[in-house]
């Protein structure tokens, strides 16, 4: 399978505990994406890597969340000091590097399911 | 954070019937796309737009883009069990950065009534 991976799939953790999810792109795929989606809504952009630069967060991004992307190839998002607020599903998304012009299109993993107790 | 106006919210329908929705942004966008998603699962691509006034389809589905890049319509051609899901728009633009996040409207949760 050589589509983005994400993993653990589902995490349920008690609230104060930090948490970190793991992303898988497609191989040789320069841009990562990360979104958070709750309940009933679409998806919402959290934060871009270009290679191993992040380069725009989103503010939906507070002080606790923190994401790398070392060597440009996989990415985690870490989450401190969780809060019940943090439930959600969290996406992970590749796309190519993009031409001047851009309209690459974004491939999307199966999620991390966070559940806060 | 920003989500675009997508409509109808749900949609029950009969197996074979036709399915229309749309989604709107009070921004330009300068490429729209559909998404579909299933339960537990990320969203699948279905069709892409790249320029205003674009009527593009895939097999079942044709989607096009609004003159104004404003908006963005999907149809599907007479319905089957597997379309059953939760359709997303989005809207995507390049940033100061180069980023081409993604803004999705709402959603479309579509059923099938046996």
């Amino acid at each position: 399978d050589t589509g983005v991976s994400q993993n653990p799939r589902h995490k349920i953790t008690k609230r104060g505990q930090n948490v970190t999810f793991r992303c898988d792109p497609i191989s040789e795929h320069n841009r990562l994406y990360w979104y958070r989606q709750t309940l009933g809504q679409g998806p919402e952009f959290l934060t871009y890597f270009q290679n191993e630069a992040q380069l725009e967060k989103s503010r939906l991004l507070s002080d606790r969340f923190s994401a790398e992307r070392p060597k440009g190839s996989f990415s985690t998002l870490e989450i401190q000091r969780t809060e019940q607020g943090d439930s959600a599903m969290y996406l992970c998304a590749s796309s190519p590097s993009g031409i001047s012009g851009g309209g690459d299109t974004q491939y999307f993993g199966p999620g991390t399911r966070l559940t806060v107790l | 954070g920003q989500q675009l106006n997508q409509s109808p919210q749900s949609m029950f329908i009969q197996e074979g019937e036709d399915v229309s929705m749309n989604c709107t942004s009070s921004s330009i966008f300068n490429t729209w796309l559909w998404y579909k998603q299933d339960p537990g699962e990320g969203p699948v691509l279905l069709i892409a737009l790249y320029k205003a006034g674009e009527l593009t389809s895939n097999g079942r589905l044709t989607a096009q883009f609004g003159i104004t890049r404003k908006d963005s319509f999907l149809n599907i051609s007479a319905s089957i069990p597997s379309d059953v899901g939760i359709y997303f728009c989005a809207g995507q633009i390049i940033s100061n950065f180069g980023n081409e996040k993604l803004t999705f409207g709402t959603g479309t949760r579509l059923t099938i009534i046996p």
